[in-house]
């Protein structure tokens, strides 16, 4: 069965603390993953990874994956309230639509 | 660019009733669109898939008679919620590929319609 697993499932920290957020995936014919953050609506997109090892950065966030291990991992530095949300890791299982982790929900606290 | 939307943002109804949920992606066309749902503190499931001109796919556990889709044209796909229930009080997510790109690219996804059946 297709399954991706994130850890932890919650989390709270100080304004300014660095996080790292887990996912790790079994999926048939993997071909992506993806991070998405969601706040109070639908979720928005963050990253989609490929290849293993090659880091995607946006600002204070960046992403990398490990196709050895099926893992991915989300750091977030210097973290600010506005950080506070549910992060979504998933995969697509072969050419269908995404399954979603259950989600890491980050409080930051000032 | 591939902004999606949904109409209502939210929606109170009484049980037996039912409810329609539209998901329209403004600027590209999607031949097809994914419904899912998300219960509080929970992550989203996938409940169908839309396909234009054609049957939508259900994921298993999904009725297929209850939870009604339409995919009519290539910017809008509709979902009804039958006779609803208060167990169906949730939140209701679509999302969209612009067509030609393959799914397991980045979704786009609307925001959310949240159902409260009383």
């Amino acid at each position: 069965e297709d399954k991706v697993v994130q850890s932890p499932l919650s989390l709270v920290v100080h304004e300014g603390d660095t996080v790292t957020l887990n996912c790790s995936y079994e999926v048939t014919n993997f071909r992506s993953l993806l991070w998405y953050k969601q706040e109070k609506k639908a979720p928005t997109f963050l990253f989609m990874l490929t290849s293993s090892g090659i880091e995607k950065k946006s600002g204070r966030l960046s992403s990398i994956l490990d196709k050895k291990e099926l893992s991915s991992i989300l750091n977030i530095t210097a973290t600010q309230t506005g950080d506070s949300a549910i992060y979504l890791c998933a995969a697509p299982r072969g050419n269908t639509p995404l399954v979603f982790g259950k989600g890491t929900r980050l409080s930051v606290i000032a | 660019g591939a902004v999606v939307s949904q109409h209502p943002s939210w929606v109170i109804c009484k049980s037996g009733t039912s409810v329609k949920i539209e998901c329209r992606s403004l600027d590209f066309q999607a031949t097809t669109m994914f419904w899912y749902r998300q219960f509080p503190k929970q992550s989203l499931m996938l409940m169908a898939t839309s396909n234009e001109g054609s049957k939508a796919t259900y994921e298993q556990g999904v009725e297929k008679d209850k939870f009604l889709i339409n995919h009519a044209s290539l910017t809008l796909s509709t979902l009804t919620v039958t006779s609803a229930h208060p167990e169906d009080s949730s939140f209701y997510i679509c999302s969209a590929n612009p067509s030609g790109r393959r799914v397991y690219n980045e979704q786009f996804f609307g925001p959310g319609t949240r159902l409260t059946v009383l």
